[in-house]
């Protein structure tokens, strides 16, 4: 299995909402990143969790929330979101710290904050 | 720090003719180089690497790339164009034991008929 699997593939949440992105991979991966992208742009690095815990916050908001519960999966909790926090997410993972950087992504969960 | 410059916002090509995408990095060491490339709506697929040894790399879709040190470039190439390769494409820089890849801001290729 060399996929990193995202759900959903599309969200539209109001600013009040308490909604969850999930993704998932089986490549025995060691360390999971959340992007997000706006239109035109490159991904820009949000979160990374190294061995289960957060090694890299980019300084993100709070109403963004990470979890990683195992090694596999990489949730990121959404609360009291704004509109320009619409954009792509896109999770990522590799072997971390004895890799190459190369990222492995998955499609994306496109967010739409009303 | 590692930045990645690619200097062509848009390019319009038609389908059948060649296809060259620049990218400029910036890097103390050795890098490590990608190219990705973003179809409307998707995430990003890789489409070829370097990391060292031959600096001319193939990459999937017919794609191939050349590392040349001195002038700091990874230009992406393709022989020939077809209309699927419309796409948003993506230089990126990293470094062993470094989390960050940095991304360039990316070339819109446009494929007329």
């Amino acid at each position: 299995d060399t996929e990193v699997t995202q759900t959903p593939k599309h969200l539209v949440m109001g600013m009040t909402n308490k909604k969850s992105l999930k993704c998932e991979q089986h490549m025995g991966h060691r360390a999971m990143y959340w992007y997000k992208q706006k239109a035109k742009k490159p991904p820009e690095l949000m979160f990374v969790y190294s061995y289960e815990k957060l090694s890299i916050n980019e300084s993100v908001p709070s109403r963004f929330s990470p979890e990683c519960p195992n090694s596999s999966l990489l949730n990121l909790h959404l609360h009291a979101l704004q509109p320009e926090d619409s954009a792509l997410y896109l999770c990522a993972s590799n072997y971390g710290d004895r890799d190459t950087g190369e990222l492995f992504f998955g499609e994306g969960s496109r967010l739409t904050v009303l | 720090a590692q930045s990645v410059t690619q200097p062509d916002i848009h390019i319009t090509v038609s389908e059948g003719a060649s296809l060259e995408l620049r990218c400029n990095y910036s890097y103390g060491a050795t890098p490590y180089l990608f190219w990705h490339v973003q179809s409307p709506g998707q995430g990003l697929q890789l489409l070829l690497k370097y990391f060292s040894g031959d600096t001319l790399v193939q990459g999937i879709k017919g794609f191939e790339a050349e590392f040349k040190r001195s002038q700091s470039s990874f230009n992406l190439r393709k022989p020939s164009v077809h209309w699927s390769d419309a796409a948003e494409y993506f230089c990126a820089v990293g470094a062993a034991n470094d989390y960050k890849l940095s991304f360039g801001a990316g070339t819109t290729v446009t494929v007329r008929a």
